[in-house]
């Protein structure tokens, strides 16, 4: 069965520096998700991407972060200066069809903010 | 905040059907029902989505009231590998709520 692969599955990093998170995203699927879960509580999404550009972002996905599609495999969210706030999973996700079909998750990636 | 409600935990025995409800009173015409779980330490995991019409698929069941106005998801014998958090979200939403944590005992 088709999976979304998001790498690496752990990152440390240091307060104010740059992370980027990789996704590589089912190959046929047009749409694409970031979302991210706080040690402990609900899954918060972060933002919509299709044909080049996002399509709809929530107040959490401020400045500090943006996503790319660099090529026609990888899916990925970059946070600029790390706040310690932003430890959390990461999950990206794809759909074929939107909203409409369901979505396929990856299976995250823990950042950790020291 | 997710314009679903649903009871934050339920428990059932190994081998019993169990039924999940799930409130969703304001839901459009236009929105469809998903329904999601996450196993412990792993990604949200799609189960089963619809409009009007009740839907099977291997994994469960989703029973959707005339009025739309709430759904349930049927699993027809839970296993230990069921236990899981399960998360009912509207389309035209997509964001999830607290979900309700199924336990299941064998």
């Amino acid at each position: 069965e088709p999976e979304v692969t998001q790498t690496p599955s752990h990152q440390v990093t240091q307060m104010g520096q740059e992370v980027i998170l990789r996704c590589v995203p089912i190959s046929n699927h047009l749409y694409f998700y970031w979302y991210r879960q706080i040690l402990g509580q609900k899954v918060e999404f972060l933002v919509s991407f299709y044909n080049n550009e996002i399509s709809e972002k929530s107040e959490i996905f401020d400045d500090q972060f943006s996503v790319e599609r660099p090529d026609g495999s990888n899916f990925t969210l970059k946070i600029r200066s790390t706040k310690l706030e932003d430890s959390a999973m990461y999950f990206c996700a794809s759909s074929g069809f939107g909203r409409v079909s369901g979505y396929t998750f990856g299976s995250g990636t823990r950042l950790t903010v020291v | 905040d997710a314009k679903t409600t649903q009871p934050n935990s339920m428990e059932s025995n190994e081998e019993e059907p169990v039924h999940l409800p799930c409130n969703h009173s304001t839901i459009s015409g236009t929105d469809y029902i998903h329904w999601y779980r996450q196993l412990p330490s792993q990604g949200p995991e799609y189960v089963i989505h619809g409009l009007t019409s009740n839907v099977n698929n291997r994994m469960a069941s989703l029973a959707i009231a005339e009025d739309r106005k709430s759904s349930t998801l049927i699993l027809h014998r839970a296993t230990l590998r069921d236990a899981a958090v399960y998360y009912c979200i509207l389309n035209n939403d997509m964001r999830f709520g607290a979900g309700t944590r199924l336990t299941v005992k064998p």
